[in-house]
């Protein structure tokens, strides 16, 4: 079955301090990772695809990396306003070609 | 920028009735997803639609839920009778291509069965 994985649960940071989120996965034929951001009573925000090992996107203070097991989302110099969960999927595997399976998510506190 | 939207945003109704959501998808995007998130679990996939019919479902999808398209901009998920269970955010999305393109997700409909 596949599986995504994310962690830490919840992270706190004060405002500045970077850090990191991971997102472990375990799919058969992976044909990309998106990370998408929540923010309280909304849908996911789309921020990033990332489809194979060694790739990196960039959009203001985050940064996604892609490694052949896990994801990770890095936060650089964080401010208030990026306090959300932030979720990561995978799309298809085990046979589909169109659902997302969604990580429960990490919810962000930046404190000023 | 183009968005999915949805309405409404707050549906409450008697366990037993029928509901119908409503989406409108981005205007040139071909597939089309409903997905719902039971209060702290996660999102969950439930169909998904392409070219006037469904391409996939989960199990969670069953009888009681349909989809339709009814026009070019319109995409539908009617619940034929409503039970507790079923209380969730429920989330349209829609994509440009199946699996590897990104699915867009609207802020969703807050149903509440009572």
């Amino acid at each position: 079955e596949d599986q995504v994985t994310q962690s830490p649960e919840a992270l706190r940071l004060q405002e500045g301090e970077s850090s990191s989120l991971n997102c472990s996965y375990t799919v058969s034929g992976l044909r990309g990772l998106f990370w998408y951001r929540q923010d309280p009573g909304k849908g996911p925000e789309f921020l990033f695809t990332l489809y194979s090992a060694g790739e990196e996107k960039e959009k203001e203070r985050l940064k996604a990396t892609l490694t052949k097991k896990e994801s990770f989302l890095h936060i650089t110099a964080p401010k208030p306003e990026d306090s959300a969960t932030y979720l990561c999927a995978v799309p298809g595997g085990g046979g589909s070609n169109y659902k997302l399976t969604f990580g429960k998510g990490t919810l962000l506190t930046v404190n000023p | 920028e183009p968005e999915v939207t949805q309405t409404p945003s707050h549906q409450v109704t008697q366990m037993g009735q029928e509901v119908i959501l409503r989406c409108v998808p981005i205007s040139n995007h071909l597939y089309f997803y409903w997905y719902r998130q039971i209060l702290g679990q996660k999102v969950e996939f439930l169909v998904s639609f392409y070219n006037n019919e469904i391409s996939e479902k989960s199990e969670i999808f069953d009888d009681q839920f349909s989809v339709e398209r009814p026009d070019g901009s319109n995409f539908t998920l009617k619940i034929r009778s409503t039970k507790l269970e079923d209380s969730a955010m429920y989330f349209c999305a829609s994509s440009l291509g199946s699996s590897n393109q990104p699915q867009h997700f609207g802020d969703g409909t807050r149903l509440s069965i009572l």
